[in-house]
């Protein structure tokens, strides 16, 4: 499981609310991913890191920030939940020394979210 | 083939056939694509990736195929067994996105093995 522990792995918070999903890993990785996952849509990128204080956007990054303060902590965090944020979402590490892009991603359990 | 509704298309197969999953990737230029598997309740697994350099790839009872003039990515399971029900997800990195480049995802296949 390449040594990632998401948490929660199941939260239900209310609108409004900030929420804080954790992706920590045990190997010394350097590029981390958030995706959430819906269905009808996939996997869909949110952020990812390329290093300690290096992050990014993806493709649906609106209404979520990240942090990465330490190379084995990547955090989401959602400012104010709204139920369009109810969602699977998963943290992915990246193996193999190439671009952001390729290689093999080891996924995390998932956090699954319910906002009301 | 992928979906775009919220039903994903389902191969249903005997155990001990041979499975085909089909993927239709949008990107021309991409370079590299990877097959995922993903159970039930759990975070996606890498199965075999493949780069367009190559037609062809072989893994432990898989098999990818890649034909590039049609845009099109197929992942062979042979004999399948029980353990092989998932969804499956194909990838692909589009070779024009730069140096931080970000896999674009289809939306997924189900393999439901009868035993």
């Amino acid at each position: 499981d390449a040594g990632i522990t998401q948490s929660p792995r199941h939260k239900v918070t209310e609108t409004g609310t900030p929420v804080t999903l954790r992706c920590h890993q045990t190997e010394n990785h350097r590029y981390m991913y958030w995706y959430r996952q819906d269905p009808g849509h996939g996997l869909r990128l949110i952020h990812y890191s390329y290093g300690v204080k290096d992050t990014d956007k993806g493709e649906v990054s609106d209404g979520y920030s990240v942090s990465r303060s330490k190379t084995e902590d990547f955090l989401l965090t959602l400012e104010s939940a709204t139920s369009s944020q109810t969602s699977v979402y998963f943290c992915a590490i990246k193996a193999g020394l190439a671009g952001a892009g390729t290689g093999e991603l080891f996924f995390g359990e998932g956090s699954r979210l319910t906002v009301l | 083939g992928e979906s775009v509704g919220l039903h994903l298309p389902t191969l249903s197969v005997q155990e001990g056939d041979n499975s085909i999953i089909n993927c239709a990737y949008s990107n021309s230029a991409s370079d590299y694509f990877i097959w995922y598997k993903q159970e039930s309740g759990k975070g996606p697994q890498f199965i075999i990736d493949i780069r367009s350099n190559m037609d062809k790839r072989q893994g432990q009872r898989v098999t990818v195929l890649l034909n590039k003039t049609v845009k099109h990515l197929s992942l062979q399971i042979a004999a399948t067994q029980p353990g092989d029900s998932a969804v499956y997800f194909c990838a692909e990195n589009p070779a024009n996105a730069g140096n931080n480049r970000k896999l674009i995802w289809g939306l997924g296949t189900s393999l439901a093995v009868n035993p």
